[in-house]
């Protein structure tokens, strides 16, 4: 089946790290995603990870993929008031389609 | 610059109208895909074009129709039979196969029905 949970909301104070969890359910998937959306605004692509890897670091961003237990994670250090927004963890279904999560609201605190 | 780009981003519509979303990219891109995001409940497929004059129903498409007579362009109708239209609809377009899968977005598109 084709479902993507995450939880909705994580408040964050500015400089610490933010980590953001999913769960999937379609072993079979090839890429797992997240996507970051700012207010009133399409979705953009933050990062990826392919299936066979256990972890992907870019600068801020580090992905970890636990494929036994179907659990994708966003960890973001250094976490700026540039980061609010959602972000939405997705699973590759087939070539042509992802399935999203309902999106993390994360909130930057001061 | 290359992108998407849909229009219009606010869209006003009485009870009972049909009303067409448009989507239009420069990337060159094989496939071509409409979401609608509603608070909380993430972003759901309506319809999906994987090459010029094909088209296939996503999770969602009772209520909405598409074309896709040109590489570029994927039209979105919200008919009146769409029982609960007011939401934030997503185009996007990928490459095909085989890539990474990854998405590109747009905008996005506001319609409120009155």
């Amino acid at each position: 089946g084709e479902d993507v949970e995450q939880s909705l909301f994580l408040s964050v104070r500015e400089g610490d790290s933010s980590v953001i969890n999913c769960t999937y359910t379609d072993s079979s998937s090839t890429y797992l995603y997240w996507y970051k959306q700012e207010p009133g605004a399409g979705l953009q692509l933050l990062t990826y990870i392919f299936s066979n890897m256990d972890m992907k670091q870019d600068q801020r961003l580090t992905v970890l993929l636990n494929k036994k237990d179907k659990h994708l994670s966003l960890r973001i250090a250094d976490t700026q008031t540039g980061d609010s927004a959602i972000y939405f963890c997705a699973e590759s279904i087939n070539d042509y389609k992802l399935s999203f999560g309902a999106g993390t609201t994360v909130t930057v605190r001061a | 610059d290359g992108g998407i780009t849909q229009s219009p981003k606010y869209l006003f519509r009485k009870e009972g109208q049909n009303v067409t979303l448009s989507c239009e990219q420069n990337l060159n891109h094989d496939a071509m895909y409409w979401y609608r995001q509603d608070p909380g409940q993430g972003l759901r497929l309506i319809y999906y074009s994987q090459i010029v004059n094909d088209f296939q129903k996503g999770d969602i498409a009772e209520g909405y129709s598409v074309s896709r007579e040109k590489k570029e362009s994927f039209p979105l109708t919200v008919t009146s039979a769409q029982k609960n239209p007011t939401a934030f609809y997503l185009c996007a377009s990928s490459p095909g196969t085989p890539t990474t899968g990854e998405l590109f977005f747009g905008e996005g598109s506001r319609l409120t029905v009155l």
